[in-house]
């Protein structure tokens, strides 16, 4: 167990519609990362939150949303959704502001279905 | 072309074989390379992490890097059944906070 919380496991939905994913990151982690992961493309990098601030982006939808609120959990909005938005979708955290020796620690995943 | 390019198998060998899993990448701005491991229905976690060429072991795994070709390998020895999972390697430039590029993971399965 890595410490990240992810609700809800499961999400089907349909098209058009819009949903919520929430993170709760490691205790005393600062920085939040979601990610998205399918089949054909792999896990991809959306969107990182340091301390309640954007940090970096990624090939985040204009459809898709995050914040970070003052207690340090995520959420990711996701709206007008598409068939091909059904994937996996994986929150992580880490202590520091990020780099590659800021290890990462990813939640299990929401897998969303769009019907 | 992807900047990390990952066989995404399945790889399927009997316990105890050595295993060898790849990645090959286009950018040689990174420097630091990274394996994480997946099982199903869970989060990746990192494995192991190297800085620049040469090998790195950690128990019955070794990461090696081959700057000149682009290349780099996770070698597993004396795989087991708990091995069985996805293997994404990823890597990034050094400095500032750069997220990672991940390849697609490559499916190893390990039958007793």
């Amino acid at each position: 167990d890595s410490g990240v919380t992810q609700t809800p496991k499961h999400l089907i939905t349909a098209t058009g519609q819009r949903v919520t994913l929430r993170c709760s990151p490691r205790s005393g982690d600062l920085s939040v990362y979601w990610y998205q992961q399918s089949l054909d493309q792999g896990l991809q990098f959306l969107i990182q939150y340091y301390n309640g601030e954007e940090r970096a982006k990624g090939n985040i939808l204009e459809r898709f949303s995050a914040q970070q609120f003052p207690d340090l959990h995520s959420e990711l909005n996701l709206s007008s959704l598409e068939l091909g938005d059904s994937a996996l979708y994986f929150c992580a955290s880490s202590v520091g502001a990020g780099g590659t020796t800021d290890t990462q620690y990813f939640g299990p995943g929401t897998r969303l279905t769009v019907l | 072309q992807k900047e990390v390019e990952q066989d995404p198998g399945p790889l399927s060998v009997p316990e105890g074989a050595i295993v060898s899993l790849n990645c090959t990448y286009s950018n040689s701005a990174f420097q630091y390379f990274m394996w994480y491991r997946q099982y199903s229905r869970k989060g990746p976690e990192l494995l192991m992490y190297t800085y620049s060429s040469g090998n790195k072991e950690d128990g019955r795994f070794t990461a090696q890097v081959d700057k000149s070709s682009k290349y780099i390998s996770l070698f597993i020895r004396d795989s087991q059944p708990s091995d069985s999972a996805t293997y994404l390697c990823a890597m990034s430039p050094p400095g500032g906070s750069y997220i990672p590029t991940f390849g697609r993971g490559t499916s190893l399965i390990v039958h007793p």
